[in-house]
């Protein structure tokens, strides 16, 4: 079956406790990316990559990090996570030009 | 820059009444617009596109036209069903794919309540 996986689904972590947020697709697609949604703001772009070790910036990258060493796998890092963190995060990807992004089931990250 | 303005919710509903969710576009060049649905505890879907001006695109009962002249892709449907409850989301892509092309601008989001 054709998906985007994220590991964990759900996160309770404390401030300045680094931790990664896993996102793996089996679609060989080459664009990946990762969005943050909050209420009434709805999603914003964190990072996105347009293959391997090809990153960049989205809107709203401060506080993250990603790498992209893998065709499949795109984790988020979060060095010292704060409590403007706590959110919804999804991974998505999709072919490079395509149309359609394929979403993850989301990673809902609390941060004390 | 780029934006998407949805109008907000919710929109609470009767069974087989008419939806419209509205949508507005700000955006440099010429972009393609999209309809994501996002079931409750799910990731977002893809529910329609359009790639030009003119263009409706259309599903599961579903559609939307690509307004040029107002810069608009509302959201219709003749006869919801509580299965529509969900979070609808406008969105846009602009540019060629070698250039982040696949970035996605989404408008915040309308809630749907269906009620039987």
């Amino acid at each position: 079956e054709a998906q985007v996986t994220q590991n964990p689904r759900y996160l309770i972590t404390v401030t300045g406790k680094k931790l990664t947020v896993t996102c793996s697709q089996n679609m060989n697609h080459e664009y990946m990316s990762w969005y943050r949604q909050d209420p009434g703001l709805g999603l914003r772009q964190i990072y996105y990559s347009m293959n391997v070790e090809v990153t960049d910036k989205g809107d709203v990258p401060e506080g993250y990090k990603v790498s992209r060493k893998e065709k499949r796998n795109f984790p988020l890092i979060l060095e010292s996570p704060s409590p403007n963190q706590t959110s919804l995060y999804f991974c998505a990807s999709s072919l490079k030009g395509g149309n359609e992004q394929f979403f993850g089931p989301g990673t809902r990250l609390t941060v004390l | 820059g780029n934006s998407v303005t949805q109008m907000e919710g919710p929109v609470t509903l009767s069974e087989e009444a008419f939806l419209t969710i509205n949508c507005t576009y700000t955006a440099t060049g010429y972009p393609s617009l999209f309809w994501y649905v996002q079931y409750p505890g799910e990731g977002l879907q893809l529910l329609l596109k359009a790639t030009k001006a003119d263009d409706k695109g259309s599903n599961k009962g579903f559609e939307a036209t690509y307004r040029k002249e107002t810069t608009s892709f509302h959201l219709e449907k003749g006869s919801v069903q509580v299965s529509d409850s969900a979070v609808y989301f406008c969105a846009l892509k602009v540019g060629h794919p070698e250039n982040a092309g696949n970035m996605l601008t989404f408008g915040g989001g309308t809630r749907l309540m269906v009620k039987p």
